[in-house]
């Protein structure tokens, strides 16, 4: 089975400061990794995806394999940067290019 | 905007009683998906079709209901077996074979 867990709900940094948004995966397989952003009345849309190794809006993710992570970075937090980010997982199965996402982590930049 | 559209933007239901959410594309996208959002949850698939006359269950089809009878609509059928229906729901499309979905605006459902 494939899960993906943000461990925190909830991330507070001031601007300017760096920002980390963690996620974790579990999947047997090679997975491909995506994060999503939902900015305050706007929809769900990509950000980015672990393939194409770009950087977004000045964020970057770098998959580990190894610890089994894709954390969201960017050096220096913007107060547009606040939104619901999610991270997701698509597999390689019969299911065809389902994703499974984590819980969510809600990012909050303050003046 | 165009693209993926869903109505009505809030429905209320009483209990008992079933709804229909519609979900309408113009990407031609072969693929088409349902998600249901709660807090702390992040998003659960609730059913998905990649081809026109075929759909799958997700993680937590009970109490819903699908049709996929045209390439551009995917409605949604919450039915009186659903346990616990007030939530936010969302669908999404994507090429056959894309990983990037896109998303619609929601339709947030309120069980009276």
């Amino acid at each position: 089975a494939q899960r993906v867990t943000q461990p925190e709900k909830l991330l507070s940094v001031f601007k300017g400061a760096p920002v980390e948004l963690k996620c974790n995966y579990s999947y047997s397989g090679s997975p491909e990794l995506f994060w999503y952003v939902q900015y305050s009345r706007q929809r769900l849309q990509l950000l980015l995806r672990h393939i194409s190794r770009e950087s977004i809006k000045g964020f970057t993710a770098d998959l580990n394999k190894g610890e089994t992570s894709f954390h969201l970075k960017k050096p220096f937090a913007q107060e547009e940067d606040s939104a619901m980010y999610y991270c997701a997982l698509s597999g390689n199965n019969n299911a065809g290019n389902m994703l499974t996402f984590g819980g969510g982590t809600r990012l909050m930049v303050k003046p | 905007d165009g693209g993926i559209t869903q109505s009505p933007k809030y429905l209320f239901r009483k209990e008992g009683q079933n709804v229909t959410l519609s979900c309408e594309q113009n990407l031609n996208h072969d693929a088409m998906y349902w998600y249901r959002q709660d807090p702390g949850q992040g998003l659960r698939l609730i059913y998905y079709s990649q081809i026109v006359n075929d759909f799958q269950k997700g993680d937590i089809a009970e109490g819903y209901s699908v049709s996929r009878e045209k390439k551009e609509s995917f409605p949604l059928t919450v039915t009186s077996a659903q346990k616990n229906p007030t939530a936010f729901y969302l669908c999404a499309s994507s090429l056959q074979g894309g990983y990037e979905q896109f998303f619609g605006p929601g339709t947030r459902l309120t069980v009276l």
